[in-house]
């Protein structure tokens, strides 16, 4: 069964730390796609990436990067030199081959102060 | 592109009624809608698929008889939880796929949800 694992339930940093957030996932699909979304305060969900199961490259976009480890089944995002603008819950999800179906870690949710 | 938009964002509302939460792909067409619940501080789950023309598949749990799904446009679908109570008090968020996708990064367009709150 699929399944995502968002250990870390909340986290507190200082403005421009950097901090990792971590992603585990299960799933018996040879194919798969995971997600990053973030959840401001408002609610709505921001796309942030999406990378293939068959794609292990890792990326970077500005202050933020992945690393996408099959051998450990992990999904982690990193950002660097955190802002206050960060400050929202994180999800990591994953979806089987059609798309169709989404499933969502439970949140990470971050706190960066000034 | 790819704007989905949902309607209302926040209702509040006594026991017993029924609300009717609308999702619209304003430029795009959706062959498939999803809808998500979201308790505070937890995550989402998928209530319910629906596909243009045909009746809704709900996920294990879900009664389908309390939240009506109607899919009747390419463009537009909409939930409605009736007899509302509060244990029907959550976060909606509802999501449109494009006709055709596989190769857009973003194979789900959300909306930006509906705070529901009953009395």
């Amino acid at each position: 069964a699929q399944k995502v694992t968002q250990a870390q339930t909340e986290i507190s940093v200082v403005e421009k730390e950097d901090v990792t957030l971590d992603c585990v996932y299960e799933t018996r699909d040879t194919t798969y796609y995971l997600f990053w979304y973030k959840q401001p305060p408002s609610g709505e969900l921001v796309f942030l990436i999406r990378r293939n199961s068959f794609d292990e490259q890792n990326e970077i976009s500005g202050r933020y990067s992945w690393n996408f480890q099959k051998s450990t089944s992990s999904f982690n995002f990193t950002i660097t030199a955190s802002q206050v603008v960060d400050s929202a819950v994180y999800f990591c999800a994953l979806s089987e081959n059609n798309f169709n179906k989404f499933y969502f870690g439970s949140g990470t949710k971050l706190n960066v102060k000034p | 592109g790819a704007v989905v938009s949902q309607h209302p964002s926040r209702v509040i509302c006594k026991s017993g009624t029924s609300v009717k939460i609308e999702c619209r792909s304003l430029d795009f067409q959706a062959t498939t809608m999803f809808w998500y619940r979201q308790f505070p501080k937890q995550s989402l789950m998928l209530m319910a698929t629906s596909n243009e023309g045909s009746k809704a598949t709900y996920e294990q749990g879900v009664e389908k008889d309390k939240f009506l799904i109607n899919h009747a446009s390419l463009t537009l679908s909409t939930l409605t939880v009736t007899s509302a109570h509060p244990e029907d008090s959550s976060f909606y968020i509802c999501s449109a796929r494009e006709r055709g996708t596989g190769i857009s990064n973003q194979p789900q367009h959300f909306g930006d949800g509906t705070r529901l709150s009953i009395l």
